[in-house]
């Protein structure tokens, strides 16, 4: 299977605080992306990274890829407590279909 | 611009039974994608579908198909449904096929009794 694996499973920080999950893969990619999600609800795109960049920032996020150790890892600066949420990476397939491969997922839990 | 629309939101059925979900996508956007999630298997891939055309399968038996619409709407059909069905159906969609960002509806949460 090429589904990835988070890591830490959860993770509670305390508001303000920075956090960080990680992910690895198993294939070959072309692009990586990082989703969240919202407690049984539909998924947030948050950043795409493809496989010849090593970084990429987005407001509070920072996203770092290493091809070589098939790992990702996502940081979010100064946390809310809205950022409460599931974080999950997302792999393709390298076939040009638009079928993503989910890591298991990080819970995160921000306490006011 | 209104996002991915899945309807419904919830649904309940016994074994057995079938079940169509449906997924209107994001407007202009022509590729959707069908994802299963369960706390067991996490979130897997069903079809994605672009220009009318099934594109790619996951690993799913035949009892789950789909089908996408000149208007690109999109609908999955589960035939004689499994207690194992139960799980939040997420439909994605996105601009063209290719990996792209995709951007995915409040699911379906379907229970199977």
């Amino acid at each position: 299977s090429q589904q990835g694996e988070e890591d830490p499973q959860a993770l509670s920080i305390q508001e303000g605080e920075n956090a960080t999950m990680n992910c690895s893969y198993k294939t070959s990619i072309n692009n990586l992306q990082w989703y969240r999600q919202n407690s049984g609800r539909g998924l947030v795109h948050l950043i795409l990274i493809r496989s010849n960049e090593r970084e990429k920032h987005s407001g509070r996020l920072r996203v770092t890829l290493d091809t070589s150790k098939k790992s990702s890892s996502l940081l979010i600066t100064a946390s809310r407590a809205a950022d409460t949420a599931s974080y999950f990476c997302a792999t393709d397939a390298r076939t040009g279909a638009n079928n993503l491969f989910f890591g298991t997922g990080t819970r995160l839990t921000v306490i006011p | 611009k209104a996002g991915v629309t899945q309807t419904p939101r919830y649904l309940i059925k016994t074994r057995g039974q079938q079940v169509t979900l449906s997924c209107s996508p994001i407007s202009g956007h022509r590729s959707v994608s069908w994802y299963q999630q369960t706390p067991g298997q996490g979130l897997q891939f069903l079809f994605e579908y672009f220009s009318e055309t099934q594109r790619n399968k996951g690993n799913f038996p035949g009892r789950f198909s789909g089908r996408q619409f000149s208007n690109s709407r999109s609908e999955m059909n589960v035939s004689t449904l499994e207690l194992g069905d139960s799980a939040l159906y997420l439909c994605a969609s996105s601009l063209v096929q290719g990996i792209n960002e995709q951007y995915f509806g409040p699911g379906t949460r379907l229970t199977v009794t």
